[in-house]
């Protein structure tokens, strides 16, 4: 099993609303990745979680919570988004986290629109 | 300072031809990968090929190949015989030692195979 999947795969929401997202991996990986892609942009790196830490914050906005129950799980927290916020929404995950080497296996992310 | 350099925005080659992606990449960590993403419209980022910093030989595989030239940093990607299915967005992408987990990515490169 090489797959990483996230749910949902759409998700609208209101300005007020608290959501969340989701992401699962079943490789035994230990390092799972939260990124940001807009329209026809590269993917920005958010957060970085190495053995359930979080070791990687690229100073992301206080709306946007990270939580990692367990090696296999990793969820992203939504509450009072803006609608720059708006965007594709791309887990991954890697065999350590640590080592240039690593290829990052990503889900198809969740594609979010923020009314 | 940009990290990753793609220069080409968009791409046109015909089926069955030859193209090369190019990618530049500035770093002063003797030790970093080089990657290869390719984004088609469904939105999950396949990795393509990757390129060690220390690897002697370009790597390879299947109908892509990594032009290595590291005095140059430059790390284009050559697909052969492109297929109609070759349409996407590719990302040339890098993680260096000394920046823990983080894969950084160039703007992109849209490719587009004419029948």
């Amino acid at each position: 099993d090489t797959e990483v999947t996230q749910t949902p795969k759409h998700l609208v929401m209101g300005m007020t609303n608290k959501k969340s997202l989701k992401c699962e991996q079943h490789m035994g990986h230990r390092a799972m990745y939260w990124y940001k892609q807009k329209a026809k942009k590269p993917p920005e790196l958010m957060f970085v979680y190495s053995y359930e830490k979080l070791s990687i914050n690229e100073s992301v906005p206080s709306r946007f919570s990270p939580e990692c129950p367990n090696s296999s799980l990793l969820n992203l927290h939504l509450h009072a988004l803006q609608p720059e916020d708006s965007a594709l929404y791309l887990c991954a995950s890697s065999q350590d986290g640590g080592y240039p080497n690593e290829k990052l296996f990503f889900g198809s992310g969740t594609q979010l629109s923020v009314l | 300072a940009q990290k990753i350099t793609q220069t080409q925005p968009g791409m046109f080659v015909q089926e069955k031809e030859a193209v090369t992606l190019d990618c530049t990449y500035d770093t002063s960590d003797p030790s970093y990968g080089l990657f290869w993403y390719k984004q088609p419209s469904s939105g999950e980022m396949i990795f393509l090929i990757y390129q060690g910093s220390y690897d002697q030989q370009n790597a390879t595989e299947g109908r892509y190949s990594l032009n290595f030239q590291k005095a140059r940093k430059s790390a284009n990607l050559v697909i052969s015989a492109s297929q109609l299915g070759d349409s996407a967005m590719y990302f040339c992408a890098m993680r260096e030692d000394s920046q823990g987990g983080k894969l950084i990515f160039g703007q992109g490169t849209e490719l587009s195979v004419k029948p």
